[in-house]
């Protein structure tokens, strides 16, 4: 699986947009990208997965450029409830054996 | 949210005793997976399964064995339970139907090894 690189924490005020990037220099050509966000005592939870360019849901945002070595998760507007942990996840299509790292702590300030 | 259960939620048990973890499913997913997550580590699988009777191991797989006898149940066992064990437990499940699979998890469960 593609190697992942992403901030370890950031910072944001209330009723900003948050933007994470993921860096993921080796991704192959069958791989997609998936994010997942866990709250305290939760497991994580599907939030958005693409491919290539943009893809939106009700959550979020997620920006892939044309050569699809990093990707951006936006989050509009972020509220307290958005302090979590974020996790980028590359691997193929399919049935993936994947490993989390540690992810990107957001945390929310009023 | 996905069907998914883990039993008991929290244990607390001594160095040496087995202990069994149990993810149950209720839909019906072909893959499912055991995590654990400590501090600094982010979240490292153990073991998953890829269909009844049919598992592997993951990156952190010594000291745990996992059994899958029908497609809703997922077990995970500590024989001899050591304090580097002391860990949240988590179980996923996924579908690997189209795209890159992605994974349903489970409440976790919070085991304390004394």
């Amino acid at each position: 699986l593609a190697k992942t690189t992403q901030p370890i924490s950031m910072d944001s005020y209330e009723g900003q947009e948050v933007n994470i990037t993921c860096s993921h220099n080796n991704i192959a050509t069958n791989d997609y990208i998936t994010w997942y966000q866990q709250f305290p005592s939760q497991g994580p939870r599907f939030i958005i997965q693409g491919y290539k360019t943009k893809v939106t849901n009700e959550v979020a945002s997620l920006f892939i450029p044309a050569d699809r070595k990093s990707s951006t998760l936006s989050l509009p507007r972020v509220s307290l409830s958005d302090t979590a942990v974020y996790y980028c996840l590359v691997g193929p299509g399919g049935y993936q054996k994947v490993t989390f790292g540690i992810g990107t702590k957001l945390q929310v300030i009023p | 949210d996905a069907g998914i259960t883990q039993s008991p939620r929290h244990k607390v048990t001594e160095t040496g005793t087995p202990v069994t973890l149990r993810c149950h499913q209720t839909e019906n997913h072909r893959y499912m997976y055991w995590y654990r997550q400590d501090p600094g580590h982010g979240l490292r699988l153990i073991h998953y399964s890829y269909g009844v009777k049919d598992t592997d191991k993951g990156e952190v797989s010594d000291g745990y064995s996992v059994s899958r006898s029908k497609t809703e149940d997922f077990l995970l066992t500590l024989e001899s339970a050591t304090s580097s064990q002391t860990s949240v437990y988590f179980c996923a499940i996924s579908g690997g139907a189209g795209g890159a699979d992605t994974q349903y998890f489970g409440p976790g469960t919070r085991l304390t090894v004394l």
